[in-house]
This record gives structure tokens, sequence and C-alpha cells, in this order.
């Protein structure tokens, strides 16, 4: 099941300068996408959120894109520090509630 | 910072045991998820609960398993009969609405030999 692909498994950013991680999805009856940090022995985090009227939504650092006819999101974090460094998931759910499909995940690494 | 506890954080079982994993959600939430994540695989959903029934639950929420919320403040998962393939990171999450963000707790790593 690949409803939601993160292509790239890892990333490597110099901290100060902008990290950008990937999500594809399938199912067009997602509605509801959202973006979760984790670090080790944590549960994921809630990052930032975006719905399917919306192709962007900022917080802070933290900018989420949406591209619904190619079916793509994106999480941009601006500047990157090293304390962002962890894994990173987008999720997807249908309007009909929280049933929450998450992508394999992003190791961002950011280097001081 | 409310937040979304779970208990045991380690739990080791032999095949064919019973296993109740515990959480307690935040408590002003109504929506209540486990999720769970295989060692190197993808975080998947297994069962939402609300109103104090199933909402939701995935083909991996086979009869092995049950939820229960037997007071007011828990929320637990319960694998009849474990085996091998059961061995995993099992996630409590809750959330004030079904339309909004999820809260997961740290997670009950179980491990079946």
């Amino acid at each position: 099941d690949q409803q939601v692909k993160q292509n790239s498994p890892s990333l490597s950013v110099q901290e100060g300068r902008i990290s950008i991680l990937n999500c594809d999805y399938t199912n067009s009856m997602f509605d509801y996408f959202l973006w979760y940090k984790k670090y080790p022995a944590e549960g994921p985090t809630f990052l930032i959120s975006i719905s399917s009227i919306k192709d962007k939504n900022e917080d802070g650092r933290f900018t989420v894109f949406l591209n619904k006819s190619a079916k793509h999101l994106s999480l941009h974090i601006v500047p990157s520090q090293p304390g962002d460094s962890a894994v990173y998931f987008c999720a997807a759910s249908e309007s009909a509630g929280n049933m929450l499909t998450f992508g394999g995940g992003t190791r961002l690494m950011v280097k001081p | 910072e409310p937040e979304v506890t779970q208990t045991p954080s380690h739990q080791v079982t032999q095949m064919g045991q019973e296993v109740i994993l515990r959480c307690v959600p935040i408590s002003n939430h109504l929506y209540f998820y486990w999720y769970r994540q295989i060692l190197g695989q993808k975080v998947e959903f297994l069962v939402s609960f609300y109103n104090n029934e199933i909402s939701e639950k995935s083909e991996i929420f086979d009869d092995q398993f049950s939820v229960e919320r037997p007071d007011g403040s828990n929320f637990t998962l319960k694998i009849r009969s474990t085996k091998l393939e059961d061995s995993a990171m099992y996630f409590c999450a809750s959330s004030r609405s079904n339309a909004g963000e999820l809260f997961f707790g740290e997670g009950s790593r179980l491990t079946v030999l």
C-alpha cells in the first residue's frame, strides 16, 4: 500500500539553509494533510497541516505547500537548525475522519 | 503542556500470551486511536474510538485485538494471543475533534519472543 510516499529516505542540509521535504499521494479522496516530526524513542509530534482548499500554510519557520493537481506536498523549513534533525512523516486523511495514512518518513540531518 | 502517556514503555512477552497496552489520552480529547510501527516500516493505523465504540478499524485490527475505555481516563489495547509479527512500537493518540491534528504518546514497544 503506497498511497502516501516519501521518496527520499534521508536529506542532509547545512544549518541556516532551507530544508525541503517532499511527499506524493495517490488517493484523490485525501483532503487533509499533515506533517509530523519524530525523534528516536518518542512518538510523532504534530508540526503543521493543510486542507485541500488551500495551497499553502505557514507557521513560523515551517511552510507546507500543496499541489493538488500533482498530488504532491512539500514541507519547507527555513532557516534549518540542528534541532530540526529528526524523521519527518507526511500523513493524509479523507474527510470522513482521522484515519491517517503515513508516508515512510524522511530522515533530516541539519549540520552545524 | 498536556500530553498522551503510555505504559509500559517496553514489554517482552512469549508468543501466545495476552498483552494489554495502556494509554491516558489528553483529558479534554474525545477521539482516541492506536497506531503501530513495525521496525523499519511505516506507521500504520489500527483503530479509532469515539463515544465508547470503535469508529474505524484497519485490516490489521482482527479478532485478536480489542480496545476499551474502562474508566474516564484510560484507553487500552489488548492483544489476546500475541504472534511474533505483533512485535512493533504501538502508539496511542488522541484528538479533540475528528478534523484536527492527533497528539501521539511516546509509544509502547512490544517484543514477542
